[in-house]
């Protein structure tokens, strides 16, 4: 049971670079989403989704696409790199009902350069 | 709307003495509240959850968390430092009626253990 895989861990891009990160759970969770840190402002949600084909944006979306063709898989789409979208970014996951824990990955270093 | 506020974003204590790191809410329902930490270039980990149960809640590692509907508090509390406790605290809420609502933040709290 790996629980939340997220790939890459660490990645520098250039301005205008597309990329995706990838997220993975095996606790077959309905609920997932994508949140990035930065520097005294805590986790800002970015999209989410409540399961397989369903999306929706959170906080923060602009700049970023997602889809969720599976259960399992969450990926996070930069379709055009900017330097404000360095970051570390978190997939997160849960069974969907409040008060569930949500379990979250590693994240993932981004650097847009 | 719902939202969290952590009052300090840094707090420092000594090996030895209690800590707390203070949490206030806003939601319009009885919310879920949770308090996460997270070490170092690591990921968050739960620390513990309010689910309108006891008021008073138990987590890993000795800390512990009393939610005060009156106060809209939910204060995490441990009696003991450790110099592993040094780390950042987040404060999380969900509201309950909400069903698949995401996780509001709260800005973090960085705690500092002295030797």
């Amino acid at each position: 049971n790996a629980g939340v895989t997220q790939t890459p861990k660490f990645q520098v891009l250039k301005t205008g670079q597309s990329m995706t990160l990838q997220c993975a759970q095996d606790m077959n969770h309905e609920y997932m989403s994508w949140y990035r840190q930065d520097p005294g402002m805590g986790l800002r949600l970015i999209h989410y989704s409540v399961g397989a084909g369903i999306t929706d944006q959170g906080e923060v979306p602009n700049g970023y696409n997602v889809s969720r063709s599976t259960t399992e898989d969450f990926p996070l789409r930069l379709l055009s790199a900017a330097p404000s979208q360095t970051s570390v970014y978190f997939c997160a996951s849960s069974a969907g009902l409040s008060g569930n824990t949500i379990y979250f990955g590693e994240g993932s270093w981004l650097t847009v350069v | 709307a719902q939202s969290v506020t952590q009052l300090d974003s840094h707090v420092s204590v000594s090996e030895g003495t209690p800590v707390l790191l203070r949490c206030n809410y806003s939601s319009s329902y009885s919310p879920s509240l949770f308090w996460y930490v997270q070490h170092p270039n690591k990921g968050l980990q739960l620390l513990l959850k309010y689910t309108s149960a006891a008021t008073l809640v138990k987590g890993i590692n000795g800390f512990e968390a009393e939610f005060k509907k009156s106060e809209t508090s939910f204060h995490l509390t441990k009696p003991s430092a450790h110099m592993s406790d040094a780390a950042e605290y987040f404060c999380v809420v969900k509201p309950l009626a909400s069903g698949n609502t995401p996780l509001v933040f709260g800005k973090g709290t960085r705690l500092s253990v002295i030797a």
